[in-house]
């Protein structure tokens, strides 16, 4: 299957600062990526949807100016988490393509102190 | 509106046993569904997906599932399986836009 690489797979921050995950898709073009958030011992909830070239498309009750999304290329959408705190904590998967193409990446843990 | 119930939190067996893990969905949309593996901090593997036509459908690992309309289930079993099947399970459904709708997920626990 294709290739979904998503960087870093782990990082802490310090509470208030910002932190960006890069998601790639290394052999094929996805226009568009899918976020998702998963808490501990939990399912995957979609955040955001990532379109190339347009602004993303945010679910209910994700606040998009606290979790910003950029889509510049047809294999490259980041997620920036802007004034981290300690409840943004949690693990990042993004899938590049959807539903019966959707690959995802290895997911990122984010703990922020 | 998509939804995904998976009934059972956690399923422990022991090894070269039989299991089942149960999913039922209900979707307004498309009936395309799909089983997940997540090992511990990783990303989502898909072991197999039901589109169309046959309702069994066979995956990756020795993991078959059986697509069943009139009881709108997905559930996934595996003749015998492994120390190495334990891991999370998720079984989803996709909806509009290509966006997937998961369940909360089956922590199979293999047993020696």
């Amino acid at each position: 299957g294709a290739v979904v690489s998503q960087h870093p797979s782990r990082v802490i921050c310090k509470s208030g600062t910002s932190v960006k995950i890069e998601c790639r898709s290394l052999d094929f073009q996805a226009t568009t990526m899918f976020w998702y958030r998963q808490f501990p011992k939990q399912s995957l909830m979609l955040m955001a949807t990532s379109n190339e070239g347009s602004k993303a498309t945010y679910e209910q009750g994700v606040e998009k100016d606290k979790f910003l999304i950029n889509h510049a290329s047809l294999t490259l959408s980041t997620l920036t988490v802007t004034s981290a705190h300690p409840e943004d904590s949690s693990f990042y998967i993004c899938s590049a393509g959807g539903g019966t193409e959707a690959f995802f990446g290895q997911g990122t843990r984010l703990t922020v102190v | 509106a998509q939804s995904v119930t998976q009934l059972d939190s956690q399923v422990p067996v022991f090894e070269e046993a039989p299991v089942e893990l149960r999913c039922n969905y209900s979707s307004s949309v498309s009936v395309y569904l799909f089983w997940y593996v997540q090992y511990p901090n990783q990303g989502l593997q898909l072991l197999l997906k039901y589109l169309s036509g046959s309702t069994l459908v066979k995956g990756i690992n020795g993991f078959e599932a059986e697509f069943n309309k009139s009881q709108t289930s997905f559930h996934l079993r595996k003749p015998s399986v492994h120390i190495s099947d334990t891991a999370e399970y998720f079984c989803a459904v996709e909806g509009s836009n290509y966006k997937l709708t998961f369940g909360k997920g089956t922590l199979l626990t293999v047993n020696p």
